[in-house]
């Protein structure tokens, strides 16, 4: 069965501070990895997508990291904001199939909450 | 913003009604995903529809249904609401026929609240 596991649960930190996301994820055969960012009662917004042969890929103060044969992604923020507080949601496709969103399996989110 | 609207913003029936969800998709975006998301959970996927005809179905059952039209707006109808249907509802948009290799992008979603 595709799983997708997200740790910390929720996380509390300092603005300004550093932190990171985990994602490891069973789901086969590999698309691509996506993480999401969701405000409160607001749809996601994508953060980055990453396939396969890509190790990292950096969206203004997010970096992303993915190793294909350990199964684990990661999200890392860098100089933390208050705007950064929402649900970050690790998303991985898989190959095949028929439709769309059949190959997508979600992790159920780290909640980040930046305090002054 | 994404260019994905979802309208009403918040909803509440009660049980054994039936409800309509409406989604206006990026203009140019042949591929519609709608998803179910309770409380603190992630989205689950419902189904899926690319030029209007369904193309990929979750684990939910026929009284959720759909409708795509050629303007990129979808519905999504619930029947026979139960308490379990209160959720977030969102769509997600995409260009290509496969939502999974392209990027999706959601509205802000549609708040059920089933009494």
């Amino acid at each position: 069965k595709n799983q997708v596991e997200q740790s910390p649960q929720s996380l509390i930190i300092l603005e300004g501070k550093n932190c990171t996301l985990q994602c490891n994820y069973t789901v086969s055969p590999f698309s691509n990895l996506r993480w999401y960012k969701q405000d409160t009662g607001r749809g996601p917004v994508s953060l980055t997508i990453m396939t396969f042969s890509e190790n990292t890929k950096s969206n203004g103060r997010y970096t992303a990291t993915l190793d294909a044969d350990t199964k684990q992604s990661s999200l890392h923020i860098t100089a933390s904001q208050l705007s950064d507080s929402a649900s970050y949601i690790c998303v991985v496709s898989a190959i095949g199939g028929t439709g769309g969103g059949n190959k997508l399996t979600f992790g159920t989110g780290t909640q980040l909450k930046v305090e002054l | 913003e994404t260019g994905v609207t979802q309208s009403p913003t918040h909803l509440i029936k009660t049980r054994g009604q039936q409800v309509t969800l409406r989604c206006s998709s990026q203009s140019g975006h042949n591929t519609v995903s709608w998803y179910q998301q309770a409380l603190g959970q992630g989205p689950q996927f419902i189904f899926q529809y690319y030029r209007e005809e369904e193309n990929g179905r979750g684990n939910f059952p026929p009284r959720f249904s759909g409708l795509q039209f050629p303007n990129y707006s979808s519905e999504l109808n619930v029947n026979a609401l139960e308490l379990d249907d209160s959720a977030l509802y969102l769509c997600a948009s995409s260009l290509g026929a496969s939502g999974a290799s392209d990027t999706q992008y959601f509205g802000p979603g549609t708040r059920l609240t089933v009494l």
